[in-house]
């Protein structure tokens, strides 16, 4: 089981680029989410999808974030245009979500930097 | 809603000692699951220990125990016969029926193990 699966491992961008964020879940894990995590606001959930449908968005900051799931071994998280306030490790994690006690899967991040 | 505490945001404690990591948490669900999750220095999320509501008995998986005093509302995460390489930051975590899937993250305390 190669875990889940996350890409690039950083980035670094200018403002207002553009910046794609990738995911491959667990095989067999049908829930995905992303995290952000900084120092000031700690680790927040942007989006949960179930069977590759977005069940909660509400921790999507604004517009410029959007998040997909083409399929269930594929998302993406981009930003559009890109600021320096998004400067953060984005996680992805995947769970069976009929096992109430297993805990997330996270994948080794990805630290953004917007310059 | 749902929240977790974590109030202490930085431990010390001496090698091979016992630790205790407070938290506390907050739900009108009496259905939910409580996590326990390490983040060393290297960035990546380890799920160490679950906790469910119904349960009879403090979890243990190895070194770690959880303290649930469930009329408390408390999950203390305990590492017994401290190593060097438990220095990290712990994060609590819960889920519960109400909030569907997604795990909320506490603020995390940072523990330092001294030689």
């Amino acid at each position: 089981d190669a875990g889940v699966i996350q890409s690039p491992r950083h980035e670094v961008t200018e403002m207002g680029q553009e910046v794609t964020l990738r995911c491959k879940p667990i095989s067999g894990h049908n829930s995905l989410f992303w995290y952000r995590q900084t120092m000031m606001r700690g680790l927040e959930l942007l989006i949960y999808f179930n069977n590759n449908v977005p069940i909660d968005d509400s921790g999507m900051p604004e517009d410029r974030f959007s998040a997909k799931m083409p399929n269930a071994s594929f998302s993406t998280l981009k930003i559009q245009p890109s600021e320096p306030r998004d400067s953060a490790v984005y996680f992805c994690a995947s769970n069976p979500s009929r096992r109430a006690d297993y805990g997330y899967t996270f994948g080794s991040g990805t630290r953004l930097t917007v310059v | 809603a749902q929240k977790i505490t974590q109030t202490q945001p930085g431990m010390f404690v001496q090698e091979k000692e016992a630790v205790t990591l407070d938290c506390t948490y907050d739900t009108s669900d009496p259905s939910y699951g409580l996590f326990w999750y390490k983040q060393p220095s290297s960035g990546e999320m380890i799920f160490l220990i679950y906790q469910g509501s119904y349960d009879q008995q403090n979890a243990t998986e190895g070194r770690y125990s959880l303290n649930f005093q469930k009329a408390r509302k408390s999950a203390n995460l305990v590492i017994s016969a401290s190593q060097l390489g438990d220095s990290a930051m712990y994060f609590c975590a819960m889920r519960s029926n109400n909030a569907g899937n997604m795990l909320t993250f506490g603020g995390g305390t940072r523990l330092m193990v001294k030689p």
